[in-house]
């Protein structure tokens, strides 16, 4: 990704909790996303946070934003089998109409 | 309501050669964007289309090309086509909202492999 850096793997048990990591650039950017990519499939919005939260929960899912740093997570609670895929997180930087992607995260849940 | 919607889902090419890639926005969203997701290199922005004109590009060689046609559908061609342009290509369409959209939507992409 050319604006946002993101970690790379992550291997969790089924039922327990994953946080992926995420440091966006663009401080003026209005929303950060959440995406997830399945195997072989095209990228589906997961959640979505406003750039003046500071967190947002959404059923098993938590966004936390960290304004003075730049750092987004997504905290996934009770993981299960279908949440295993890659995560990206984006922004809109200034000037653009186009999404800026981390490399994403592939997240591999152990039943 | 259909979704973006992409083809071919699977195209092979020879190097040298140019492929085709088509992308059909949901209806009443005007802007497509392309985007290149290659093996370990996350997603790499291509190219934006609204209503008819290029708007924005990103750091890719001028044999990478496209259009988009009065119905907002778009094409994506490539030229001279080289092994690293293998790929699944993913297009999105959203409304004309700028950067408070919420409206992005992918299609599924089309897998491009050089041989």
């Amino acid at each position: 990704g050319e604006d946002v850096e993101q970690s790379l793997f992550l291997s969790v048990r089924e039922g327990d909790s994953s946080v992926i990591n995420c440091t966006y650039t663009d401080s003026s950017s209005t929303y950060l996303y959440w995406y997830k990519q399945e195997p072989g499939a095209g990228l589906q919005l997961l959640t979505y946070i406003f750039s003046n939260m500071d967190m947002k929960q959404d059923q098993r899912l938590t966004v936390l934003l960290n304004k003075k740093d730049k750092h987004l997570s997504l905290r996934i609670a009770d993981t299960q089998t279908g949440d295993s895929a890659i995560y990206f997180c984006a922004e809109i930087p200034y000037g653009n109409n186009r999404l800026a992607f981390g490399k994403g995260n592939q997240v591999v849940v152990i039943p | 309501e259909a979704g973006v919607t992409q083809s071919p889902t699977h195209l092979i090419k020879t190097r040298g050669q140019q492929a085709t890639l088509r992308c059909s926005p949901i209806s009443g969203h005007t802007s497509v964007y392309w985007y290149q997701q290659a093996l370990g290199l996350g997603l790499q922005f291509l190219l934006w289309y609204d209503e008819g004109e290029e708007r924005n590009r990103g750091n890719f060689p001028p044999r990478f090309s496209g259009r988009q046609f009065p119905n907002y559908s778009s094409e994506l061609n490539v030229n001279a086509l080289e092994l690293e342009d293998s790929a699944l290509y993913l297009c999105a369409s959203s409304l004309p909202g700028g950067r408070t959209d919420l409206s992005y939507t992918f299609g599924s992409g089309t897998r491009l492999t050089v041989v």
